[in-house]
């Protein structure tokens, strides 16, 4: 069964402390890997999608790694206003949709 | 920065009552999808819509759920007999046909509780 999963479920780093998020998933074919951000009462939103095993993107100060087996999502030099819940998606090929995982939520203490 | 908008943001409902969940996608956008959240709980995918019919759906969209675009800008969910399960934060996403580059733009979710 495909699976994604998500570790630590929290984290509490003081302001400029680094840190990173791991997302393992397990699927036939890995078609997309996505990272959102989400704020409470709002909904997700994207920041990032990785396709293959070596592939980095970076935004501001968030960097999106990729391995055959697991994602991690770098967060350098974090600031309060980088609190949130961090959410990890799998594309599904038989039923064209997301697999998600429960989230990481960040807090980012000043 | 165009904008998914949900409403309502909030809906208490009574076990039983049927309700409608509005969405306004974004005007270029060509797909259109239904997420759930219970409190506490992962994102769950519900259906998928494009080209005015069901693309895909989960087998959480039963019988009870249906979606349509009743005047070519608006997509609705409904829940015809509302359980309790049904509780939940209510997401509707759109994306045009770049949704690995660019992803889904999400609303901020209808609240939906049902007593």
């Amino acid at each position: 069964e495909d699976q994604v999963t998500q570790s630590p479920e929290a984290l509490r780093l003081q302001e400029g402390e680094s840190s990173s998020l791991n997302c393992s998933y397990t699927v036939s074919v890995l078609r997309g890997l996505f990272w959102y951000r989400q704020d409470p009462g709002k909904g997700p939103e994207f920041l990032f999608t990785l396709y293959s095993a070596g592939e980095e993107k970076e935004k501001e100060r968030l960097k999106a790694t990729l391995t055959k087996k697991e994602s991690f999502l770098h967060i350098t030099a974090p600031k309060p206003e980088d609190s949130a819940t961090y959410l990890c998606a799998v594309w599904e090929d038989s039923n064209y949709q997301l697999i998600w995982g429960a989230g990481t939520k960040l807090i980012i203490k000043p | 920065e165009p904008e998914v908008t949900q409403t309502p943001s909030h809906q208490v409902t009574q076990m039983g009552q049927e309700v409608i969940l509005r969405c306004v996608p974004i005007s270029n956008h060509l797909y259109f999808y239904w997420y759930r959240q219970i409190l506490g709980q992962k994102v769950e995918f519900l259906v998928s819509f494009y080209n005015n019919e069901i693309s895909e759906k989960s087998e959480i969209f039963d019988d009870q759920f249906s979606v349509e675009r009743p005047d070519g800008s608006n997509f609705t969910l409904k829940i015809r007999s509302t359980k309790l399960e049904d509780s939940a934060m209510y997401f509707c996403a759109t994306t045009s046909t770049g949704a690995f580059n660019y992803g889904y733009t999400f609303g901020s979710g209808t609240r939906l509780t049902v007593v």
